[in-house]
């Protein structure tokens, strides 16, 4: 039972325009939302994070956006630009407050290419 | 350098044999972790450890077996190698507080 689903495998936008990759989740106990940027042949490395209690979060030209009742988060890139040519990966933890396990769930992944 | 460093970078093996995939890291971190990777499978965690002396099943130990030599060194072993434990192989680590974990830059094996 697949907890975090990407349904989309790939992306392609113009450089320049907005990317706009989603993620759904279906344990509603999750309450820490990350995404990932992974490059050919590098270790994934974190991009972005969203705690629950917020549903917005902004860093340069990424923002995470949360919508809790429908269990949807979303990653804008804005704007796009060639290096952001990447798999993105939502990951989703429980228990942000004490007892946490710590343990990050992953989707598969989205290929993002973004063309000059 | 590197915080968190992974050896060897790939390998190549036959079924049947035993190899240890190793991990250090400098980044003082208490909690490591190791996840594989397949194609179209995201990534999936095999063992993690929140100490030296904490040692916990993930959702895809069968087959694997760990050792927390030191808060900075965590290796991952296949007693006995299989062609479908083919994959990425990352090491990650993480402090108590913050769920961010920072990966290493992959091991990839082939079992042959």
């Amino acid at each position: 039972d697949q907890q975090v689903k990407q349904n989309s495998p790939s992306l392609s936008v113009q450089e320049g325009r907005i990317s706009i990759l989603n993620c759904d989740y279906t344990n509603s106990m999750f309450d820490y939302f990350l995404w990932y940027k992974k490059y050919p042949a590098e270790g994934p490395t974190f991009l972005i994070s969203i705690s629950s209690i917020k549903d917005k979060n902004e860093d340069g030209r990424f923002t995470v956006f949360l919508n809790k009742s429908a269990k949807h988060l979303s990653l804008h890139i804005v704007p796009s630009q060639p290096g952001d040519s990447a798999v993105y990966f939502c990951a989703a933890s429980v228990g942000n407050s004490g007892g946490s396990n710590y343990k990050l769930t992953f989707g598969k992944g989205t290929l993002l290419t973004v063309n000059p | 350098d590197a915080d968190v460093t992974q050896t060897p970078r790939n390998r190549i093996t036959k079924t049947g044999k035993r190899i240890m995939l190793e991990c250090s890291q400098t980044k003082g971190h208490d909690r490591m972790y190791w996840y594989r990777q397949d194609p179209g499978l995201g990534l999936r965690l095999i063992y993690y450890s929140f100490d030296v002396k904490d040692i916990n099943k993930g959702e895809i130990s069968d087959g694997y077996s760990v050792s927390r030599q030191a808060q900075a060194k965590f290796s991952l072993s296949l007693e006995s190698a299989i062609p479908n434990q083919t994959a990425l192989y990352f090491c990650a680590t993480a402090t108590p507080g913050f769920e961010t974990q920072y990966f290493g830059p992959g091991t990839r094996l082939l079992v042959l």
